[in-house]
């Protein structure tokens, strides 16, 4: 079975500072997908990135970077320059391989960005 | 806005009653996911379609929940005789197949609070 460990309950980060956002997981699918979400206070589920199982590459999207060990199976989300709106529950999450998309998710970890 | 949406946001009622959720996804995309996330927990998977056919439902779905998507867009979340447990945020998400990675993009989703 697929699974998402975040041990990080809650984070701070000071703006502007950059912080790691840590996330394992554990599958036997030798091909499988990584994302990170943003979910604010009002709920909605925004996709940040994604890293393929297969992909030689660490992800990035702006500010966003995803630092992916697969022989640890980890991958954890970096975010630079933090700003004020950053401040949410972050969600990682891992597709199966198969004919659909079903995703499992972590957790979660809360991000407050300090001023 | 283009991106996918759900009525009503938010829902009380209580206990026994009928409730119904609509989802509307992105205009394009084929298929549609239910999610169901409690107080502290990710979002957990509940059931898919692709176009109008539903291909997988979770165990968490119970006989008291049905679903559908009588024409492959919006779709229907359907709660008989509610119970406290049910009490939850109900997220669908919509994707388009295509060469991955395939992306489910979430609605701002639909707060049910059972008394």
């Amino acid at each position: 079975a697929q699974k998402i460990t975040q041990t990080q309950p809650g984070m701070f980060v000071q703006e502007k500072e950059a912080v790691t956002l840590d996330c394992t997981y554990d599958t036997s699918d030798p091909s499988y997908g990584l994302f990170w979400y943003k979910q604010p206070s009002s709920g909605e589920m925004i996709f940040l990135i994604y890293q393929g199982s297969y992909d030689q590459q660490n992800a990035t999207e702006g500010r966003y970077s995803l630092n992916f060990q697969k022989a640890r199976k980890s991958a954890n989300l970096v975010i630079s320059a933090s700003q004020l709106g950053d401040s949410a529950m972050y969600f990682c999450a891992m597709s199966h391989s198969g004919g659909y998309q079903k995703v499992t998710f972590g957790t979660g970890t809360k991000l407050q960005v300090i001023p | 806005d283009t991106g996918v949406s759900q009525d009503p946001r938010h829902k009380i009622t209580k206990r026994g009653q009928n409730v119904t959720f609509r989802c509307d996804p992105i205009s394009e995309h084929n298929r549609l996911y239910w999610y169901r996330q409690t107080l502290g927990q990710g979002p957990e998977f509940l059931t898919y379609f692709q176009n109008e056919a539903q291909l997988e439902k979770s165990r968490l779905l119970s006989d008291r929940f049905s679903a559908e998507r009588p024409k492959g867009s919006f779709s229907t979340l359907e709660i008989q005789r509610t119970e406290q447990g049910d009490s939850a945020m109900y997220l669908c998400a919509s994707s388009l197949v295509a060469t991955p990675p395939e992306t489910q993009y979430f609605g701002p989703g639909t707060r049910l609070l059972v008394l």
